[in-house]
């Protein structure tokens, strides 16, 4: 167990939908990562937050969005989805910004359709 | 720009042999390199990390990792398979030398082990 809480594990929705993704991070651990994982793209970036503070920004679209809370959970809003959004997409977190391990979530699945 | 390329999609090997998932990357300045390992339906898990000195890393469950700077590779290796090792495995690669650097990840390889 990597500490990582993710949910919901699975969630299917429809096209032009909004869904929102939840993680809270092993404790103690200040950064937070989102990735997407597909079986076309492979692991894409997301975005990270430090401490509450957007840190990194990566492949993620417009309609993408995220936030770090005081607490240090996390959550990613997917909106207007597509059926391309379909994909597993998982948080991490780390206890520093930059050259800790990062340590994974089991995912939560979104199937759009 | 940092990347990773991990040549093969798919490794086969019997329990009980050694095994090798190859990894290649390039970065500007030093690299930061990882392996991780993802059962079906779960997360990724660290497996081991180089960022300086020995260039053989040991990690988990029998894990080890070669770092060769002048063929900039960083190959996972195992003495003994076993067939619970069976998984997707990852290469991912930081660049220590260009300020913040997001972790850039393989593609993955599928390495599956035969009883």
């Amino acid at each position: 167990d990597s500490g990582v809480t993710q949910t919901p594990k699975h969630l299917i929705t429809a096209t032009g939908q909004r869904v929102t993704l939840r993680c809270s991070p092993r404790s103690g651990d200040l950064s937070v990562y989102w990735y997407q994982q597909s079986l076309d793209q492979g692991l894409q970036f997301l975005i990270q937050y430090y401490n509450g503070e957007e840190r990194a920004k990566g492949n993620i679209l417009e309609r993408f969005s995220a936030q770090q809370f005081p607490d240090l959970h996390s959550e990613l809003n997917l909106s207007s989805l597509e059926l391309g959004d379909s994909a597993l997409y998982f948080c991490a977190s780390s206890k520093q910004g930059d050259n800790s391990p990062l340590h994974f979530g089991n995912g939560t699945r979104l199937t759009v359709t | 720009a940092q990347s990773v390329a991990q040549p093969e999609d798919q490794v086969n090997v019997a329990e009980g042999n050694p095994l090798t998932v190859k990894c290649t990357y390039s970065v500007s300045g030093n690299p930061y390199l990882f392996w991780y390992v993802q059962y079906p339906n779960r997360g990724l898990q660290f497996l081991l990390k180089y960022i300086t000195g020995d260039n053989l890393v040991k990690g988990s469950y029998g894990f080890e990792a070669e770092f060769n700077k002048s063929q900039t590779s960083f190959h996972l290796k195992k003495p003994s398979a076993l067939v619970s090792d069976s998984a997707l495995y990852f290469c991912a690669v930081r660049d220590l030398d260009s300020g913040y650097s997001t972790l850039t990840f393989g593609k993955g390889t599928m390495l599956l082990v035969s009883p």
